[in-house]
């Protein structure tokens, strides 16, 4: 079945500098759909960005991702850590051709701490 | 914009005690969701509820059943509490089943089970 890997369960970084997250996945279908989900403390979960679309820059509130299906990767970057950015950041997957695999499948996890 | 309200926040059980979790949004959402959040493990798809009359197990459906009692509330219940336990509950609605479509989450209840 589809997967998504995110190796780091927690990444600590000191404000302002820069920050990736990695987000690789596994799936048998061509027409996958990729998104980021952030939890911070004491709030629901909410979607961050999302793609479907191969090569293409995704961004939103600072963050942008890039769906590259050739190496299956949706990387989480922002140029300028801020402290505020302290959270749990979920990778997911979905198929696009609907059906009973259009559910999305997280990935673990990465818990991102910035510090001053 | 719209809400979704899972009752109650905190939820203490006895070992083999059954369980029930809340979830209503008023958003007029056709799809919600039943996840457990744990620590390093992820978010895991409990149930599904397509429309209203519909529901589907997810990868995690084993000691769990759902219900959705109309098309703006879904319960969960945990038919027999593991001791231990401790774990979130999620639930989310999209407008439709499909791949493209945003979850909404609620804020989760908190179990832990005696």
């Amino acid at each position: 079945g589809d997967s998504v890997t995110q190796k780091e369960g927690l990444v600590t970084l000191t404000e302002g500098l820069p920050v990736m997250l990695n987000c690789t996945y596994q799936t048998i279908y061509s027409n996958a759909f990729l998104f980021w989900y952030v939890h911070y403390l004491n709030e629901s979960p909410r979607l961050l960005l999302k793609s479907s679309t191969d090569n293409k820059r995704t961004e939103h509130q600072g963050f942008h991702a890039t769906l590259h299906k050739s190496s299956s990767s949706f990387h989480l970057q922002k140029s300028s850590a801020q402290l505020s950015d302290s959270a749990l950041y979920y990778c997911a997957l979905s198929d696009h051709s609907g059906g009973s695999n259009a559910k999305l499948t997280f990935g673990k996890g990465t818990k991102l701490s910035v510090k001053s | 914009g719209g809400i979704i309200t899972q009752t109650p926040k905190f939820l203490i059980g006895q070992e083999g005690q059954k369980l029930t979790l809340k979830c209503q949004q008023n958003f007029n959402h056709d799809t919600m969701y039943w996840y457990r959040q744990d620590s390093g493990k992820g978010l895991r798809l409990i149930y599904y509820s397509i429309t209203e009359n519909d529901l589907q197990k997810g990868d995690l459906s084993e000691g769990y059943d759902a219900s959705r009692e109309k098309k703006s509330s879904f319960s969960l219940t945990v038919t027999s509490a593991q001791k231990n336990e401790m774990a979130v509950f999620l639930c989310a609605s999209s407008i439709a089943w499909g791949s493209q479509n945003t979850l909404y989450f609620g804020a989760g209840t908190r179990l832990s089970v005696l």
